[in-house]
């Protein structure tokens, strides 16, 4: 079965501070990856994903990810983080083809200072 | 405007009883899912249905029920049997026919045990 860490499970930044949220997937074949991010009160967006192409990904709101095959890794990251993101991001998976259900991290709840 | 709605947003059960939670999509997808999210443990997936009248078990089905009689409704019920039902449940949908696409959100179903 495909497992997702997300090893960083607070963080605490302060405005313009640089971003970089850790998610490690374990399974050998070929997967899908999203990152999702839940705002307070708000319900689960997609950041950005990545099926196929380009491993470096661009999301919304200035996001980007990389994923790395051979680390089994797709960072999310921003360079110059705002006090709007504020939020709690999970990276998910799943197995590509087969459009089966997203496995999910536990999630890393980001904190802006303005 | 398409999307996916679930009911109440807030919900208290005595112990003992069973409830039920309702998930509604117009967005003409095959598959929906529940996910159980819990503080620090990300989303774990309870049911999942790729097509109307058929559904399976996810990774913490028990003390769970689902039906799903119309593509549009994927009612979730919390059972008796349930032994820690107190959690934000959400629902999400996909369209797995069209191949790799990401899932849609509801904004969940915060449920107390009382």
């Amino acid at each position: 079965a495909q497992s997702v860490s997300q090893h960083n499970h607070h963080v605490i930044l302060s405005e313009a501070a640089s971003l970089e949220l850790g998610c490690n997937y374990s399974y050998g074949g070929t997967v899908n990856l999203f990152w999702y991010v839940q705002y307070p009160g708000q319900h689960l967006q997609l950041l950005l994903k990545y099926f196929s192409g380009d491993p470096l990904v661009k999301g919304i709101k200035g996001f980007e990810a990389e994923f790395i095959k051979s680390k089994f890794s797709f960072n999310l990251r921003k360079p110059s983080v705002q006090w709007s993101d504020t939020a709690e991001y999970f990276c998910a998976v799943n197995r590509a083809g087969s459009a089966r259900q997203l496995t999910f991290g536990s999630g890393t709840q980001l904190t802006v200072l303005p | 405007d398409g999307g996916i709605t679930q009911s109440p947003k807030y919900l208290f059960r005595k112990e003992g009883q069973n409830v039920t939670l309702s998930c509604e999509q117009n967005l003409n997808h095959d598959a929906m899912y529940w996910y159980r999210q819990d503080p620090g443990q990300g989303l774990r997936l309870i049911y999942y249905s790729q097509i109307v009248n058929d559904f399976q078990k996810g990774d913490i089905a028990e003390g769970y029920s689902v039906s799903r009689e119309k593509k549009e409704s994927f009612p979730l019920t919390v059972t008796s049997a349930q032994k820690n039902p107190t959690a934000f449940y959400l629902c999400a949908s996909s369209t797995p026919g069209r191949g790799d696409t990401e899932a849609f959100f509801g904004q969940g179903t915060r449920l107390t045990v009382v």
